[in-house]
């Protein structure tokens, strides 16, 4: 089984300031990692992807995430956000031997102007 | 890009009746299919994974003959919420992939969701 931790439930920044939204993970097999945004009364879109290869993964709006085996995180960035980002932000991990997606907490990420 | 189509959006009902909720693979085949049931400023959890032809696998926790599903085709899964109280109110979401649940890590295409109030 596994299990996704995102650390921080509210995250407030400036227009045009960087974030990171963080996300850490377990699990006993091998994970795809996935970061998902929801505006409100809506459902899911997804960011971007991590399946394999490259640690480096980037997405749409500008967003990218970073996969850390030995630190077990999936941290998602982006360098400038806009008064658009404001939305939440769900971490999502899938068992490659069960392909079921479980989601962290989410995030609510409240940019100001 | 695939869509997964869900109805209806909204639903409102009274405490004691059923209600169903459609979710549809728009323009692929979908095996399997995952309901999940969010609370006001909270996650997704999972409730079941809809199988195609065969019974659908519920999560620990989740009442099966109160949360009935049936994927009685391969772009076609229905929740139906039994005897709905209050506390059943809350925002269901469906998704589907494309393929076998296994392969490839078919990203999993999200409905819009169906917000369901019983009074």
């Amino acid at each position: 089984a596994q299990s996704v931790t995102q650390l921080d439930s509210q995250v407030p920044v400036f227009e045009e300031a960087p974030v990171e939204l963080r996300c850490n993970y377990s699990s006993s097999v091998s994970v795809y990692l996935f970061w998902y945004v929801q505006y409100p009364n809506q459902g899911l879109q997804l960011l971007l992807k991590y399946l394999s290869g490259s640690t480096l993964v980037k997405g749409i709006n500008g967003f990218e995430a970073e996969f850390n085996k030995s630190q077990t995180s999936f941290h998602l960035r982006k360098p400038s956000v806009h008064i658009s980002d404001t939305a939440e932000y769900f971490c999502a991990a899938e068992g490659s031997n069960t392909g079921k997606l479980i989601f962290g907490q989410g995030t609510t990420l409240q940019v100001k102007p | 890009g695939a869509v997964v189509s869900q109805h209806p959006s909204r639903v409102i009902c009274k405490s004691g009746t059923s209600v169903k909720i459609e979710c549809r693979s728009l323009d692929f085949q979908a095996t399997t299919m995952f309901w999940y049931r969010q609370f006001p400023k909270q996650s997704l959890m999972l409730m079941a994974t809809s199988n195609e032809g065969s019974k659908a696998t519920y999560e620990q926790g989740v009442e099966k003959d109160k949360f009935l599903i049936n994927h009685a085709s391969l772009t076609l899964s229905t929740l139906t919420v039994t005897s709905a109280h209050p506390e059943d109110s809350s925002f269901y979401i469906c998704s589907a992939r494309e393929g076998r649940v296994n392969f490839g890590a078919n990203v999993l295409t999200f409905g819009a969701g169906s917000r369901l109030t019983v009074l």
